[in-house]
């Protein structure tokens, strides 16, 4: 079946760095991908959208420069948090829907990345 | 705008027992609806989901879910409760024919005790 990796899982950074993660579709092609940010047991509260070639859709709310989305490519997702701070600290979680091979017409979830600010 | 309710934060079944997670939707348009089922640190997987063919969806698992458009309900059970289906559920409701884009309930987190 289709498969998303995120990577890293887990990371720890320093209040004020950058962090960047990665949504990859490893066996299909990803027109659209998704990012979602989960809260200590809260729901998934989707962050944006992103279209391959194109600009990001964020959901209101969410800082656009804060948290930029790349997706350069059919099969990869970039999500950068600048200059994190503390409260950015979250679960940050990917989906990718697809068309052809096995991710055709199947909304598929990566297993998440854990950021930890201090 | 599309919206979510599960009703209970924590469910709690012996195991063997029925399981009965409680979900509510609203939309403003036929909807899709779908169960997912997260375990600790993991993205989410889907269980089901209900695209406007039967109203009685199975999923895997064991896990079934009922469409009822007239209580705008979209409850999961499954028969008998496993050591193993301890974990977090949601449910999520998307305006569907080709918007993936989905709305989470805020999750039930099923304990099974043996």
């Amino acid at each position: 079946g289709a498969v998303v990796s995120q990577h890293p899982s887990w990371v720890i950074c320093k209040s004020g760095t950058s962090v960047k993660i990665e949504c990859r579709s490893l066996d299909f092609q990803a027109t659209t991908m998704f990012w979602y940010r989960q809260f200590p047991k809260q729901s998934l509260m989707l962050m944006a959208t992103s279209n391959e070639g194109s600009k990001a859709t964020y959901e209101q709310g969410v800082e656009k420069d804060k948290f930029l989305i790349n997706h350069a490519s059919l099969t990869l997702s970039t999500l950068t948090v600048t200059s994190a701070h503390p409260e950015d600290s979250s679960f940050y979680i990917c989906s990718a829907y697809g068309q052809g091979g096995s991710g055709a017409n199947v909304l598929t979830f990566g297993a998440g990345s854990r950021l930890t600010v201090l | 705008a599309q919206s979510v309710t599960q009703l209970g934060s924590h469910v709690s079944v012996s195991e063997g027992a029925l399981v009965l997670l409680r979900c509510n939707y609203s939309s403003s348009v036929p909807p899709y609806l779908f169960w997912y089922v997260q375990y600790p640190n993991q993205g989410l997987q889907l269980l089901l989901k209900y695209t406007s063919a039967a109203t009685l969806v199975k999923g895997i698992n064991g896990f079934e879910a009922e469409f009822k458009k007239s209580e705008t309900s979209f409850h999961l059970t499954k028969p008998s409760a496993h050591m193993s289906d301890a974990a977090e559920y949601f449910c999520a409701v998307s305006e569907g024919g080709g918007s993936e884009k989905l709305v989470f309930g805020k999750g039930t987190k099923l304990t099974v005790n043996p």
